[in-house]
């Protein structure tokens, strides 16, 4: 199993809809979780850390981690076309003590 | 500045030559990641620094790589006898912390004839 797993898509998404990413991991001791978004041709920024399980929810974006299925997700409300980008998972691997990313899931909002 | 910054942003060398590319941290931000990243792929983990030492360095790929970061401020990434395989936009990043979040350069793309 791959260290973070995420399905590289492309997931297309209407305007207005709820997009939903997701992403596995296999170090069940880890304890930090980052997505990043990704233009074509510019370096990965960050839009939200989750440390605990549950939801945490920041303008139209959730990120949502459940720690005993070792799975992490982010939903994007309200999907807008400049959403469109590459969304990067990232663990941060205690056992390692290191930040693996995915290999990222490339999502496409429908005008 | 106040953000990571990387030089060169553009690298053209011929094979078999040397290479060196700097990253200059964010300010007081004592944890600095070197990566690899390939069209269509995430970010490869190279190198991690925590201020001088090199935490973990399991992810360069072979001796030819090499980085330090001397005074727990700037690194240099250094690749010895380059290859074609080689050619990748190389991504520094930093933190405050152990784990935080990261905060990355532009990048400095490397192409390798």
């Amino acid at each position: 199993q791959k260290e973070v797993e995420q399905n590289s898509g492309p997931l297309s998404v209407p305007e207005g809809a709820i997009a939903s990413l997701n992403c596995t991991y296999s170090d069940r001791v880890s304890q930090s979780f980052f997505w990043y978004r990704q233009y074509s041709g510019k370096s990965p920024e960050l839009i939200m850390s989750i440390y605990s399980n549950g939801d945490k929810e920041d303008g139209r974006f959730t990120a949502q981690l459940n720690k005993a299925s070792q799975y992490v997700s982010l939903l994007i409300r309200d999907s807008q076309p400049s959403d469109s980008a590459t969304y990067l998972c990232a663990v941060f691997m205690n056992r390692d003590d290191k930040i693996i990313f995915g290999k990222g899931t490339r999502l496409h909002i429908l005008p | 500045g106040a953000g990571v910054s990387q030089t060169p942003s553009n690298k053209v060398t011929e094979k078999g030559k040397y290479v060196e590319l700097r990253c200059d941290p964010i300010s007081g931000h004592t944890a600095l990641y070197w990566y690899r990243q390939s069209l269509g792929q995430g970010p490869e983990f190279l190198i991690y620094f925590q201020g001088t030492g090199a935490a973990d360095d399991s992810g360069l790929p072979n001796d030819r790589f090499f980085a330090v970061r001397p005074e727990g401020s700037v690194s240099t990434l250094k690749i010895q006898r380059t290859e074609r395989g080689d050619s990748a936009v190389y991504l520094c990043a930093s933190s405050h912390r152990e784990g935080g979040e990261l905060f990355f350069g532009e990048g400095s793309r490397l192409t390798v004839l």
